[in-house]
C-alpha cells in the first residue's frame, strides 16, 4: 500500500529537549515535504526536498532541522524544542517533475512541548 | 509569490443542502489549483484540481469545483451535503520557485453537516 508513515503520533517534551520525528514514504518519490498546521493558520511549509542531499527552506524554518540522505526518510529534527512549536506536523510527498501531481501526507504527528 | 483565500473558516449546512466552499487566488497569470480535504484525525488528501484543462473539474465524493479566471476563483460544490462530507477543506495554489513546485495552502474552511 503506498502510504507516508510518520512517528510518533502524538508527542509531549519539555523545553529544550531534542526530537525527531521521522517520515517515510514507499513510492519512490523525490519531493517531499514539513508542513505544521495550526488553528485559523491553516498549513505552513517548514521544509521542503527536491531529492536526496537537496533540502530548502519553507515559510517557517526557524527551530526546525532536516536532512535527506536516502530518497524514502526526511526526518524532522527539532534541536531545542519550545512551547511555540506545539502544533500538528504533516510530511508529504510527491512525483518530483511536476506541479501539477498530488501531495501525499501522513497522518500527521502531534506535538506539545512543556 | 502566489496566494489562497478560503472566505469563511466555518461553513454549516443541513444534510441534502448545497455545500459552497469559497477560494480565490491572487495571480495575474492562472495557476494550477487544488482542494484537498482533511477528515478527523487524518492527513490530507486530493479532492481535485485543476491543471489548465477543462474549467469545470470533478473531484471524487461527487463535489466539483470551477476555475473562472475572470473572477480569480476556484469555488468548491456538492449538489448535496452528506454527514460524511463534514470535515475541512483546504484550497491550494501551485507556486514555482526556482523551479520547486510549491503548493501554497488557504486557512481552511471547516464544514459541518446538520442532521
Amino acid at each position: 500500500e503506498a502510504q507516508v508513515t510518520q512517528n510518533p503520533r502524538y508527542l509531549i517534551t519539555v523545553t529544550g529537549k531534542k526530537l525527531t520525528v521521522t517520515c517515510s514514504q514507499n513510492m519512490n518519490h523525490e519531493y517531499m515535504s514539513w508542513y505544521r498546521q495550526d488553528p485559523g493558520l491553516g498549513l505552513r511549509q517548514i521544509y521542503y526536498s527536491m531529492n536526496v542531499e537537496v533540502t530548502d527552506k519553507g515559510d517557517v524554518p526557524e527551530g526546525y532541522k532536516v536532512s535527506r540522505k536516502e530518497k524514502r526518510n526526511f526526518p524532522l529534527i527539532l534541536e531545542s524544542p519550545s512551547p511555540n512549536q506545539t502544533s500538528l506536523y504533516f510530511c508529504a510527498s510527491r512525483l518530483g517533475d511536476s506541479n501539477t501531481g498530488e501531495l501525499f501526507f501522513g497522518e500527521g504527528s502531534r506535538l506539545t512541548v512543556l | 509569490a502566489q496566494s489562497v483565500t478560503q472566505l469563511g473558516s466555518h461553513v454549516s449546512v443541513s444534510e441534502g443542502a448545497l455545500v459552497l466552499l469559497r477560494c480565490n487566488y491572487s495571480s495575474s497569470v492562472p495557476p494550477y489549483l487544488f482542494w484537498y480535504v482533511q477528515y478527523p484525525n487524518q492527513g490530507l488528501q486530493l479532492l481535485l484540481k485543476y491543471t489548465s484543462a477543462a474549467t469545470l473539474v470533478k473531484g471524487i465524493n461527487g463535489f466539483e469545483a470551477e476555475f473562472k479566471k475572470s473572477e480569480t476563483s476556484f469555488h468548491l460544490t456538492k449538489p448535496s451535503a452528506h454527514m460524511s462530507d463534514a470535515a475541512e477543506y483546504f484550497c491550494a495554489v501551485s507556486d514555482i520557485g526556482a523551479g520547486s513546485y510549491q503548493l501554497t495552502f488557504g486557512k481552511g474552511t471547516k464544514l459541518s453537516v446538520i442532521p
